[in-house]
């Protein structure tokens, strides 16, 4: 069953630091996510993607994010500096045209340690 | 806009058990609405659904039903395993089509 793989799975960087998050989307999928979740707190929307373009994007996804689909697997999230409060589970995830609306399917999360 | 909010937990149960987590929704319209589990140490899976109102969504022993009367989806299990140990997030779509969490509920189930 295809799958949405995420790499790392663990990220420990300094703070001020770049990070590149990477996510292969399932292959036919045309909308992507992602999504963060600081440690026992709720899942919390960062930004949709589509058609090269962002959906949309939340008040969290300030000019120190980005996300860049380079070729036609991966889709990546980077944070230019990172923060402390930046430590989180960051998870990636995907839409087909034809799933249920609103159906995605999610990677199995990097977890990014700010030091 | 789309809101969800969910019973705080933990919810601690031995096997066997009769388990309910409850969870309730505002929205616009009629949207989807999503149980997705987090097993520990891995990502969110999708674990049922309901597209409609008076949908049931079943899987693994779990049902949840698309209940408009009541805003609710809650979400129900006859006979918990340890293995079901896991948060549990109730979801639905926003008035985009990001998801909105509600803030999980976790289950601990003891032989």
């Amino acid at each position: 069953e295809p799958e949405v793989t995420q790499t790392p799975s663990h990220q420990v960087t300094q703070m001020g630091q770049e990070v590149i998050l990477r996510c292969v989307p399932i292959s036919n999928h045309l909308y992507f996510y992602w999504y963060r979740q600081i440690l026992g707190q709720k899942v919390e929307f960062l930004v949709s993607f589509y058609n090269n373009e962002i959906s949309e994007k939340s008040e969290i996804f300030d000019d120190q994010f980005s996300v860049e689909r380079p070729d036609g697997s991966n889709f990546t999230l980077k944070i230019r500096s990172t923060k402390l409060e930046d430590s989180a589970m960051y998870f990636c995830a995907s839409r087909n045209l034809a799933g249920a609306r609103n159906e995605q399917f999610f990677g199995p999360g990097t977890r990014l340690t700010v030091l | 806009g789309n809101s969800v909010t969910q019973m705080e937990g933990p919810v601690t149960l031995s096997e066997e058990a009769f388990l309910t987590i409850n969870c309730t929704y505002t929205a616009t319209g009629y949207p989807s609405l999503f149980w997705y589990v987090q097993y520990p140490g891995e990502g969110l899976q999708l674990l049922l659904k309901a597209t409609k109102a008076d949908d049931k969504g079943s899987n693994k022993g779990f049902e949840a039903t698309y209940r408009k009367e009541t805003t609710s989806f809650h979400l129900e299990k006859g006979s918990v395993q340890v293995s079901d140990s896991a948060v549990y997030f109730c979801a639905l779509p926003g008035n985009t089509d990001k998801l909105i969490f509600g803030t999980g509920t976790r289950l601990q189930v003891f032989p």
